[in-house]
């Protein structure tokens, strides 16, 4: 299995929704990042975990609560957005290993989400 | 000055040619450098990755770094029309970054038949 997944792929909410955003995978990595993307924009880094510790947080607004409940899950907890944080999320991956070489990142398929 | 920055683009070549994308970055320290393809809609797919100095090729794919002159280029030969994207280059620092990838702006390609 060499692939991330994101479900859901569409997501249309109200600002005064809660949901969820869940990635996975299971090539054994213990890195996993949540981007965000605007159109015509590159993607923007919000949080990283590392071995299921919030490593990095990106000063990423508080309505959105980065959870990695194991090694092949992670989720991003979505309440009270407003329409600007419309934007592809993109969930990615990567070994940590300590080799002389690198490793690259792979990303998921996406979830387009709509806030109206 | 912007950390990686990539030619504005839009590019475009005939079928066939030689595309040549550039990016710079300013970070001394970076390790590592990707590019990464991204069609419409989509998300973004690795096709390249180099750490060390020099070329490294797959395919019709070729990317070269110079680490003293902070440059890294992607050439892409024999332009198909499904080589019509957005290349993103990305640069990973040094360090304990957790692999944080900063993105540079993308050059939109169109390959014309």
């Amino acid at each position: 299995d060499t692939e991330v997944t994101q479900t859901p792929k569409h997501l249309v909410m109200g600002m005064t929704n809660k949901k969820s955003l869940k990635c996975e995978q299971h090539m054994g990595h213990r890195a996993m990042y949540w981007y965000k993307q605007k159109a015509k924009k590159p993607p923007e880094l919000m949080f990283v975990y590392s071995y299921e510790k919030l490593s990095i947080n990106e000063s990423v607004p508080s309505r959105f609560s980065p959870e990695c409940p194991n090694s092949s899950l992670l989720n991003l907890h979505l309440h009270a957005l407003q329409p600007e944080d419309s934007a592809l999320y993109l969930c990615a991956s990567r070994h940590l290993w300590n080799r002389g070489e690198d490793n690259e990142q792979f990303f998921g398929p996406g979830t387009r989400l709509t806030v109206l | 000055q912007k950390e990686v920055e990539q030619n504005s683009g839009p590019l475009s070549v005939p079928e066939g040619a030689i595309a040549s994308l550039n990016c710079t970055y300013s970070d001394r320290g970076s390790q590592s450098f990707f590019w990464y393809r991204q069609y419409s809609g989509k998300s973004p797919e690795l096709i390249m990755f180099i750490y060390s100095n020099g070329d490294k090729e797959d395919g019709r794919f070729t990317a070269q770094l110079n680490k003293a002159s902070q440059y890294v280029s992607l050439l892409i030969r024999d332009s198909q029309p499904s080589d019509s994207a957005t290349y993103l280059c990305a640069v990973r620092a040094g360090g304990t970054s957790y692999g944080k990838l900063t993105f540079g702006q993308g050059t939109i390609l169109t390959v014309h038949p």
